[in-house]
């Protein structure tokens, strides 16, 4: 069980978008539609943003989406605003209950 | 409002056990639909899953810790706990616990604590 693949790092400017990667195998990623994606600020603990690859959480602003596709899935944040920057995370459920996270990706609002 | 606190020292010594306790407030541990996990996150690191316990007392442990790692759920406290044996320098981290639903609620880990350090060093 190897740890999903992440860029280290994304950016954009303020109302721009980002997309971030997210690359398993068919074993997690490929082989379920469990993939969700957490937003992370410095100090505090991890928050749910995506569910089951394109599902929002109840207030969970819309400009965060979700999308996979064979082994890789992605986020999009469009519109970004400033308390956008933080650490991302994937993870991906990997078959008999249980679970993988992926390298994480920084994001920086320019 | 559910809500999640981990417990425990902050401190364990080398080859000693690594103990640590949730509590659940403001909701049920019994509830069908969810599983009680425990996520770590060395400094500067990422996240990695240790394991998922159902109310039932059934238990999945990541295959790399698995060895090491028990997980048990007390119903009556509404609590779940950790223990991490032959602990070393490399398990010193933020430990999570989390909530994730089932299959159908989303297999996503929705509700965390707020963590708790855990260093390991003599």
């Amino acid at each position: 069980q190897s740890a999903l693949t992440q860029p280290p790092s994304a950016s954009g400017s303020p109302g721009q978008s980002v997309t971030i990667s997210c690359t398993g195998t068919s074993s997690d990623v490929g082989g379920y539609d469990y993939v969700s994606w957490y937003q992370q600020h410095p100090g505090k603990a991890p928050k749910l943003m995506i569910y089951e690859v394109s599902k929002r959480p109840s207030g969970v602003p819309d400009r965060f989406s979700g999308s996979k596709s064979g082994n890789s899935a992605s986020l999009t944040v469009s519109g970004l605003q400033a308390e956008d920057e933080a650490d991302y995370y994937c993870s991906s459920y990997a078959g008999s209950n249980t679970f993988v996270f992926g390298t994480g990706t920084k994001v920086t609002v320019l | 409002q559910l809500q999640l606190q981990e417990s425990g020292p902050g401190l364990v010594k080398p080859s000693e056990t690594l103990s640590l306790t949730c509590t659940v407030s403001g909701g049920s541990i019994s509830s069908s639909s969810y599983y009680w996990g425990w996520i770590r996150q060395p400094p500067g690191k990422g996240l990695e899953w240790i394991g998922s316990i159902y109310y039932n007392g059934n238990t999945y442990y990541n295959p790399s810790l698995k060895s090491r790692v028990t997980i048990s759920v007390d119903t009556s406290k509404t609590q779940f706990s950790l223990n991490l044996s032959s602990v070393t320098a490399a398990d010193t981290a933020v430990y999570y616990c989390a909530r994730r639903g089932d299959g159908y609620n989303g297999r996503a880990f929705d509700i965390w604590g707020q963590g708790t350090m855990v260093s390991v060093s003599s």
